[in-house]
């Protein structure tokens, strides 16, 4: 069964850098995933679509401080020179076998 | 420049079934690899997606809910119509439908609409 299993929670300091990670269910490590974001109150935003080779393609105006890398049946979403709007919800998502697979999602407090 | 919005009664009440509207701009339905998918988030939680409709007709839905959901397309109007039977106040939640593109099986949902919340109760 395809599941992506996220941290509920992270912290990082203003200006700096956090990496969350995603982890894809055993057997489908070679899946590719997207990384959105949700701020407080607002819709989810597409951020970047993640391969499992490590290359990504982001969204329309999505910062350089926003990167994706892989390991195996990890999936990192790192963000650097964190600013206060960076503080949201993230999730990873993916498609296989005819579902479409959300991870309960990783809160991110900036301190 | 892709948009998508939701439009749908705001309070719906138990038993009764919900339809919602998905109408996009800026691509086709018809494309290769094109599809619209439904999610939905409950107050406080997290994305739970709901069904999605590709540009052959193909139509996938979760297995929790597959029993009470049905999607379905318009290509003219560039329209997606969810519907979902049986409302219960468990179901109040903001849905959203979103982009995917299918490509050589992966799908990334790349533009969302803005969301509307339904409400149900008597």
């Amino acid at each position: 069964q395809l599941v992506l299993t996220q941290s509920p929670s992270a912290s990082a300091s203003l200006g700096a850098s956090v990496k969350l990670t995603c982890t894809l269910s055993s057997g489908h490590s070679s899946y590719a995933i997207a990384w959105h974001q949700q701020q407080p109150e607002k819709g989810p935003r597409y951020l970047m679509k993640l391969n499992s080779d490590g290359s990504h393609s982001k969204g329309d105006g999505i910062p350089d401080r926003f990167s994706g890398s892989s390991s195996g049946a990890e999936r990192y979403l790192t963000i650097s020179s964190l600013q206060s709007e960076d503080e949201a919800d993230y999730y990873c998502q993916t498609w296989g076998t005819g579902s479409l697979v959300f991870g309960g999602g990783t809160k991110l407090t900036v301190l | 420049q892709v948009t998508l919005r939701e439009s749908g009664p705001a309070l719906v009440k138990p038993t009764q079934t919900l339809t919602l509207t998905c109408t996009f701009s800026g691509f086709s339905l018809s494309t290769s690899g094109m599809c619209v998918s439904w999610i939905r988030q409950p107050p406080g939680k997290a994305l739970e997606w709901l069904a999605l409709i590709d540009w052959d007709d193909d139509k996938y839905y979760s297995t929790s809910l597959k029993t009470r959901l049905t999607i379905s397309k318009d290509t003219s109007k560039n329209q997606v119509v969810l519907t979902m039977t049986n409302m219960d106040p468990v179901d109040t939640a903001t849905y959203y439908c979103a982009r995917m593109i299918n490509y050589y099986g992966s799908g990334s949902l790349d533009y969302w609409g803005q969301g509307t919340l339904v409400t149900v109760s008597s």
